[in-house]
Parts: structure tokens; C-alpha cells; sequence
């Protein structure tokens, strides 16, 4: 069964580094999706991308984040200059389309430490 | 906004006990809802969807339900075995945000 890869499975880095967080989604999909998860907490949303361009970003998503389909199979979450705070586990998902029977695929995630 | 609690936030059970993890929400208007399953420092494996149509779904031992009008969803999960712990998260789905709920964290008793 077809499934989301995230590379890397864990990635340590300084303070005010910039990381690219990369996930190859499931060919057929549309949608694609950033969710992040600090330890403990719950899985909180940051962004949906469609047809090339954000559909939708929470309001933790902000200037130090982008997002990009560089190619027709990847998509990179980049923090341009990382913060202590910024270490979780971050997933990436897809889904084929929006409405009812649209399931989301997560992939296994990028822990994320910034150190 | 939409805002989605789990209760109870973690479970613990003999093996063979029935499980009832409830999921709420405060907007109806969700295209549909889905439960996933998080295994410690893993990702989200999707358990079942539910339309925004249909009243319930089952896979197996996992019978979910779900009632728009009062905003809720109960996962039910027959004759319990070790290997059902983790962590159960619901997901409901409004155009292109999906909103999370904290989880229940599952322990089956052996």
C-alpha cells in the first residue's frame, strides 16, 4: 500500500539554523499537510497546501515557516531560523481530495530537536 | 473555530473489557471524521473514517459512530488485547483544516 516518507527520521540542530523538513506524499493525493507535535501535547495543525499555492495556516505558522512543492512528488516544510521551542516531532499527510470519503496518510514523522 | 475534546484522556482496562473513547466537537459542519492511533514516538495510523453521511463505521473489533446534531463520536473497540495500547485521537475535517483532539491514552491490562 502506497505510503507517506518523511526524511530525515530525526534531525538536531543549532538555534537560528534553518532546517528543510522533507516528505515524499502519496502519488495521487492533492492535499498535503504540515502537523506538528511537541512532546506531550497534542497534534496541532500548521498548514494545507493546494494546487501549488497555502490553503490554509494556523497562526503558529509564521514568517519563520514556508512551504514548498518544489518537484511533482516532494514537499518541504523549511523554519528559516530555528528556536528552542520549535523542537517536536513534525508529520507530514496527504489525502486525495477534500470531502466525505477523503482519508488522510500520515507519514512517521521528523522528530525535530533544536538545541 | 473548531474545537475537539477526547474524554476520558487516558484508560487503563483488564484485557477482554469493551473500550469507549468519546470525541466532541463544536462545529457540525465537518466534511468527516476520522480516528487514528499513535503508538509512543510513532506516527498517526488512520483506524477509521467516517462521511458526514453515514451514522458508523466498523473494521474488525473497532465499531465507530458518529452523531452530527450533538457534536460527538464514540470509538468502541471489543474484547481488549495489550496490543490496542496506544494513544486514540479523533480528527474532524472542515475544508482544508483538520482539527485534533488531545487523545486517550489506552492501557490494556494483560
Amino acid at each position: 500500500e502506497p505510503e507517506v516518507t518523511q526524511t530525515p527520521s530525526h534531525q538536531v540542530t543549532q538555534m537560528g539554523q534553518e532546517v528543510i523538513l522533507r516528505c515524499v506524499p502519496i502519488s495521487n493525493h492533492l492535499y498535503f499537510y504540515w502537523y506538528r507535535q511537541i512532546l506531550g501535547q497534542k497534534v496541532e495543525f500548521l498548514v494545507s497546501f493546494y494546487n501549488n499555492e497555502i490553503s490554509e495556516k494556523s497562526e503558529i505558522f509564521d514568517d519563520q515557516f514556508s512551504v514548498e512543492r518544489p518537484d511533482g512528488s516532494n514537499f518541504t516544510l523549511k523554519i528559516r531560523s530555528t528556536k528552542l521551542e520549535d523542537s517536536a516531532m513534525y508529520f507530514c499527510a496527504s489525502r486525495p481530495g477534500t470531502g466525505d470519503y477523503s482519508p488522510l496518510h500520515f507519514g512517521n514523522g521528523t522528530r525535530l530537536t533544536v538545541t | 473555530k473548531q474545537e475537539v475534546t477526547q474524554i476520558p484522556a487516558a484508560l487503563s482496562v483488564p484485557e477482554g473489557e469493551n473500550l469507549v473513547l468519546n470525541c466532541s466537537f463544536t462545529d457540525s459542519a465537518i466534511y468527516n471524521l476520522q480516528w487514528f492511533r499513535q503508538d509512543p514516538g510513532k506516527g498517526l495510523t488512520s483506524l477509521l473514517l467516517i462521511q458526514s453521511s453515514q451514522r458508523e463505521q466498523t473494521s474488525g473489533r473497532l465499531n465507530a459512530s458518529l452523531d452530527k446534531s450533538s457534536g460527538r463520536s464514540t470509538l468502541y473497540i471489543a474484547a481488549s488485547q495489550p496490543g490496542d495500547s496506544a494513544t486514540y485521537l479523533c480528527d474532524c475535517s472542515n475544508d482544508y483544516k483538520l482539527s485534533f483532539g488531545a487523545g486517550t491514552t489506552v492501557t490494556v491490562r494483560a
